[in-house]
């Protein structure tokens, strides 16, 4: 079946440093792609999406393209905040797929210091 | 709209106890799924409704875990009987049906068993 795998947390930046975190799927088809951020105590909430190759979602300053390539979708952001503290997953949803097929990866802890 | 909205936020109980969680979904919304979160799993989704009826429950671990909807505005996630293992936040999403692939996740409810 579908997979998603992301990077092994903790991650633990700086204030104003360059964030980097790695996301590959497997897929049959061209998955729709997602990652969704979850602060302290909160659900998880849609952070940004692309739905076919070379798309790029943005949102609040992160980014992540979609890399058929590679089957990557590597989230990133220029220069980071405390308050982006949070834990990041990316998801995996197939073409054509039912509303069961959203995959999650296994969550990245992203802390950042002042 | 207030989002998907769960209850209780926090529970705390020993075990062999009922457990039972609620969820209000966001309206109109066409899915609705329970998820369960804990360090060592990540998120797994235990079980979905479309329009009121379950489709899938294969991730419900034993049957001491039952589901239901019965309308589109509530559905219940019981435990019976409880078991310290099952100590866990669970989050109920609900989604429309053209765009199953974007979720919507409550706050979660944080379960404690004895």
């Amino acid at each position: 079946g579908d997979s998603v795998t992301q990077m092994e947390g903790p991650v633990t930046l700086s204030e104003e440093a360059f964030l980097t975190i790695n996301c590959t799927y497997t897929a049959t088809g061209y998955p729709s792609l997602f990652w969704y951020v979850q602060y302290p105590g909160e659900g998880l909430q849609l952070l940004l999406k692309a739905t076919k190759a070379d798309d790029k979602g943005s949102n609040k300053g992160f980014e992540a393209t979609y890399r058929k390539e590679t089957t990557s979708f590597h989230l990133e952001k220029g220069s980071v905040q405390v308050s982006d503290s949070a834990v990041y997953f990316c998801a995996a949803f197939p073409s054509g797929g039912g509303a069961d097929g959203l995959t999650f990866g296994k969550g990245t802890h992203l802390i950042i210091q002042p | 709209d207030a989002g998907v909205i769960q209850s209780p936020r926090h529970e705390v109980t020993e075990m062999g106890q009922e457990v039972t969680l609620r969820c209000k979904p966001i309206s109109g919304h066409d899915y609705l799924f329970w998820y369960r979160q804990t360090m060592m799993r990540g998120l797994e989704l235990l079980i979905y409704f479309n329009n009121n009826v379950p489709i899938d429950d294969s991730g419900m671990p034993e049957d001491r875990f039952s589901a239901k909807m019965p309308n589109a505005s509530f559905s219940t996630l019981k435990i019976q009987p409880s078991e310290p293992r099952d100590s866990a936040v669970y989050f109920c999403a609900s989604s429309w049906w053209d765009t199953g692939d974007e979720q919507f996740f409550g706050p979660g409810t944080r379960l404690t068993v004895l």
